[in-house]
């Protein structure tokens, strides 16, 4: 079945720890981007990918790092994680090659830096 | 600047009632409009979409308005239920991009009470 996938699910860590937030999708779709939303707050970009080694910084600016060696495998990574990291992250991706395509979201991941 | 506002913020009804959230949005050049909905711990997931000539679409119990000319739109849910609690998120992009930018709103928090 066509999705997207996020793991782990939720997160709870110490600060200085390394860690890496995993999103797969199975539907093949080329762009990809992570979000950060706390609660009662809009979604915002913090990172996306047009496609296999494409990757670009979006508007919130972020500690974090992404890598996109597979189309199908978006990972995010925080070297040293602290507490103003502690934030929803939600995986996307759209497919179609311009423009405003759905993008599907995946159950996102909830981080908590002690 | 583009902008997505949503109101009300809050929104407690009783199981069957029906009711609307309302949206108002400065994003431009317009791509389309889509609704999502998010329940508490997951991913937004699409409920309709509308382009700049769509005035209404509905799916199922939900209709979604468009009012290009006063950039407005609106989402009516008829005969609420239980599991309608959600946060329901007005999502705006633009053409403009090949990334196909998405502007959020902040999200309405519905609340169906038996």
């Amino acid at each position: 079945e066509a999705d997207i996938y996020q793991t782990p699910r939720y997160l709870v860590i110490g600060t200085g720890k390394k860690i890496t937030l995993e999103c797969s999708q199975t539907m093949g779709h080329d762009k990809m981007y992570w979000y950060q939303q706390d609660p009662g707050m809009e979604l915002h970009l913090i990172h996306y990918s047009y496609g296999v080694n494409s990757t670009e910084k979006g508007d919130l600016s972020s500690e974090s790092t992404v890598s996109r060696i597979r189309t199908e495998h978006f990972p995010l990574t925080l070297e040293s994680a602290r507490p103003s990291h502690t934030s929803q992250y939600l995986c996307a991706s759209s497919g179609g090659a311009q423009g405003a395509g759905e993008q599907f979201f995946g159950p996102g991941t909830r981080l908590t830096v002690l | 600047k583009n902008q997505v506002e949503q109101s009300p913020q809050s929104l407690i009804i009783l199981e069957g009632k029906n009711c609307t959230l309302q949206c108002n949005y400065t994003v431009s050049p317009f791509s389309n409009l889509r609704w999502y909905k998010q329940d508490t711990g997951r991913g937004p997931v699409s409920l309709t979409i509308m382009t700049f000539s769509e005035n209404t679409k509905s799916n199922g119990r939900y209709t979604a308005t468009l009012d290009a000319d006063t950039k407005q739109s609106s989402l009516h849910i008829t005969a609420s239920q239980l599991s309608d609690s959600a946060s329901y998120i007005c999502v705006v992009s633009d053409r403009g991009s090949t990334l196909g930018r998405l502007y959020f709103g902040r999200g309405t928090q519905l609340t169906v009470w038996p």
